[in-house]
């Protein structure tokens, strides 16, 4: 199984809701990464685990809350969201901390 | 200036051509990724290099480490490559991943 998967697709929310996205591979990395892609810009990094230790990016607002149950899953907290937070967000896995990442479908989200 | 760039940024081509992406970087690296992004969002990882020459079906991928410069050649192009090819680098100083702004490839039928 090398694949990453995430869930919801496409999430629409209003501003005072508080949605989570998930995350999950089986493919044994110890590293699994947050990225947000606004349209026709390169994905930016947002959070890391690595061995379900975080590593911030610190311009990513608190309104992003990361979690790492296990080192399959990961999950992003959403809350409070401003429509300027409307963007593809991908997760993505690798073995070790680095560059060599499978990346999921991506969730499609859109504040309202 | 942006610690990676990517040429062209857009590029339109016939089916069959022989399509070249460029992509330098300013910084030290351990090694360099290149990735294809569909409409729709998902990304495939195509190649990770540290050093010389990588060959997949009809995509091939160099890096040259002294001159800091990769590019990413797809022969015999088919409308299915239409898609953006991102590089991405991962600092040695901080292990950083920085990523480059995409080439956006449309491959006429």
């Amino acid at each position: 199984d090398t694949e990453v998967t995430q869930t919801p697709k496409h999430l629409v929310m209003g501003m005072t809701n508080k949605k989570s996205l998930k995350c999950e591979q089986h493919m044994g990395h110890r590293a699994m990464y947050w990225y947000k892609q606004k349209a026709k810009k390169p994905p930016e990094l947002m959070f890391v685990y690595s061995y379900e230790k975080l590593s911030i990016n610190e311009s990513v607002p608190s309104r992003f809350s990361p979690e790492c149950p296990n080192s399959s899953l990961l999950n992003l907290h959403l809350h409070a969201l401003q429509p300027e937070d409307s963007a593809l967000y991908l997760c993505a896995s690798s073995h070790v901390q680095g560059i060599a990442q499978y990346f999921g479908p991506g969730t499609r989200l859109t504040v309202l | 200036k942006n610690e990676v760039e990517q040429s062209p940024q857009n590029l339109t081509a016939q089916e069959g051509e022989f399509i070249t992406i460029n992509c330098s970087y300013s910084v030290g690296i351990s090694a360099l990724h290149w990735l294809q992004q569909h409409p729709g969002g998902g990304i495939v990882s195509l190649f990770m290099l540290s050093s010389g020459k990588k060959k997949h079906g009809r995509l091939i991928a160099t890096i040259n480490i002294q001159e800091k410069h990769s590019s990413l050649h797809i022969t015999a192009s088919h409308p299915r490559d239409s898609a953006v090819y991102i590089c991405a680098v991962l600092m040695n100083r901080d292990d950083k991943i920085i990523f480059g702004k995409g080439t956006r490839l449309h491959i006429l039928p």
